[in-house]
């Protein structure tokens, strides 16, 4: 099956650095990955919509200067979160689209960041 | 407004007990609604996907329904076991060609030994 990885897991940086996630389809091309962030007991929420050689799609209210996104190529894309606050502090999960496919995503594991 | 809600919140059932969990969608045009099970610390996964056509689909011990027309779907866990723990989040795709995706937002399910 379609596998997405994250990396990393979980990460702990101070406040005022920046942090990069990656985010990586294995064993599928994506033209397509999308961001999400999930607040304890809260559903996940859009980011971003990122497509492979092209500007990344910002959500309402979602800061582009401050959540950078690079889809270099189609198996990587990168989120990196610049001056981190605490309140950045967050559960962020990529997913990846399979091209043709526009209904399907695979998600996946997810990288905690805990900004001191 | 396209809006998935789910019910309950939360639940709490005792091991090997069924239960079953609700969604209720307004989504225009529908295009099709997965369940998908997020363990804690975890990034979700696909339990099952219906389209406008399909009633019922199982996937071993979860089985969804979807009605169309009250536009309400629910998964049904049968023989709970410890490991069902996790929330359960009803994800609809919008449009023909389903691009954009609307979430609710879950129902954590805790299973009581």
């Amino acid at each position: 099956g379609a596998v997405v990885s994250q990396h990393p897991s979980w990460v702990i940086c101070k406040s005022g650095t920046s942090v990069k996630i990656e985010c990586r389809s294995l064993d599928f091309q994506a033209t397509t990955m999308f961001w999400y962030r999930q607040f304890p007991k809260q559903s996940l929420m859009l980011m971003a919509t990122s497509n492979e050689g092209s500007k990344a799609t910002y959500e309402q209210g979602v800061e582009k200067d401050k959540f950078l996104i690079n889809h270099a190529s189609l198996t990587l894309s990168t989120l990196t979160v610049t001056s981190a606050h605490p309140e950045d502090s967050s559960f962020y999960i990529c997913s990846a689209r399979p091209p043709l496919v526009l209904d399907t995503q695979y998600f996946g594991p997810g990288t905690r960041l805990t900004v001191l | 407004k396209n809006q998935v809600e789910q019910s309950p919140q939360s639940l709490i059932i005792l091991e090997g007990k069924n239960c079953t969990l609700q969604c209720n969608y307004t989504v225009s045009p529908f295009s099709n609604l997965r369940w998908y099970k997020q363990d804690t610390g975890r990034g979700p996964v696909s339990l099952t996907i219906m389209t406008f056509s399909e009633n019922t689909k199982s996937n071993g011990r979860y089985t969804a329904t979807l009605d169309a027309d009250t536009k309400q779907s629910s998964l049904h866990i049968t023989a709970s076991q410890l490991s069902d723990s996790a929330s359960y989040i009803c994800v609809v795709s919008v449009g023909s060609s389903a691009s954009k995706i609307i979430f609710g937002s879950g129902t954590r399910l805790s299973i009581r030994p």
